[in-house]
C-alpha cells in the first residue's frame, strides 16, 4: 500500500526557530516529493518539491532534505516567522507513471512572536 | 485572475439529502480532482478527471458522484449514501506534462460541508 507517514502532528516554535517536519514513505518507486502549505480556510499551495536525484533543495527559507536509503524526507524552515503558521503536508508520487499524489497526515505549525 | 472557484464556502446537508459542490477553473487545465480533508487524516482523493467526459474513482469514492461535461467544471455530488459527509472538500486542477499528470496541483479555497 502506498503510504506517507508525517510527523509531528503539531509543532510550536518561537519566532526565529527552525521547525522540522518529517515524512517517511514505503514505496521505493516514488520519484517526486512535494510539500504543500495551507492557511486556515484556504486550499493548499505548492511550497517546494524535490526529486530523489538530489539530497537537498533550498528555496528561500525553506529546505527539503532527502534521504533515499532511509526513505525519509524533511522540511526545515529557517528563521521561522509568525506568518509561517500554517498546516504543512508532504506528499509523494511516481511521476514516470503519472500516479496521483499520496499525502501525509499534515503538521499544524504555530510560530509564536 | 486565473484560478479555481469553489462554491458555496459553507454547505449544510439534511439527512437523506444529496448536495452538489461546485468547482470551476479558468486555468485551462485538463486534469481536475476532488479531495476530502479531515483533521489528522491529510488529503484523501475522492475522484479525478484527466479529460472531459472521463473520470476515475479515487481512494474514497463511495457515496460520491461526479461529472465532467466541460473542461472548466467538475461538480461533486455528496449522496445520501455517504454516511459521514462532514468534512472540508477541496477541488484541484493540474496541467498534465507528458506522463507527469500531477506536477503541480492548484487548489480552490474549499467547501465546508456539515450535516444538520
Amino acid at each position: 500500500q502506498q503510504q506517507v507517514k508525517q510527523s509531528p502532528q503539531s509543532l510550536i516554535v518561537q519566532k526565529g526557530g527552525i521547525p522540522i517536519i518529517n515524512c517517511a514513505y514505503e514505496n521505493t518507486a516514488f520519484d517526486y516529493f512535494p510539500w504543500y502549505q495551507q492557511f486556515p480556510g484556504k486550499g493548499p499551495a505548492l511550497l517546494i518539491a524535490i526529486r530523489p536525484d538530489v539530497s537537498e533543495k533550498k528555496e528561500g527559507r525553506f529546505t527539503i532534505s532527502f534521504n533515499k536509503s532511509a526513505k525519509q524526507f524533511s522540511l526545515h524552515i529557517m528563521d521561522s516567522q509568525p506568518g509561517d503558521s500554517a498546516t504543512y503536508f508532504c506528499a509523494a508520487s511516481i511521476q514516470t507513471s503519472g500516479s496521483r499524489l499520496t499525502f501525509g497526515e499534515g503538521t499544524q505549525l504555530t510560530v509564536n512572536p | 485572475d486565473g484560478g479555481i472557484t469553489q462554491s458555496p464556502k459553507y454547505l449544510f446537508r439534511k439527512e437523506g439529502q444529496n448536495v452538489t459542490l461546485s468547482c470551476e477553473q479558468n486555468l485551462n487545465h485538463d486534469a481536475m480532482y476532488w479531495y476530502r480533508q479531515d483533521p489528522g487524516q491529510g488529503l484523501r482523493l475522492i475522484y479525478y478527471s484527466q479529460i472531459v467526459n472521463d473520470f476515475q474513482k479515487g481512494d474514497i469514492a463511495e457515496g460520491y458522484s461526479v461529472s465532467r461535461e466541460k473542461k472548466e467544471s467538475f461538480p461533486l455530488t455528496v449522496t445520501s449514501a455517504q454516511k459521514n459527509p462532514t468534512a472540508f472538500y477541496l477541488c484541484a486542477s493540474s496541467i498534465p506534462t507528458g506522463v507527469a499528470t500531477n506536477e503541480k496541483l492548484f487548489f480552490g479555497s474549499g467547501t465546508q460541508l456539515s450535516v444538520l
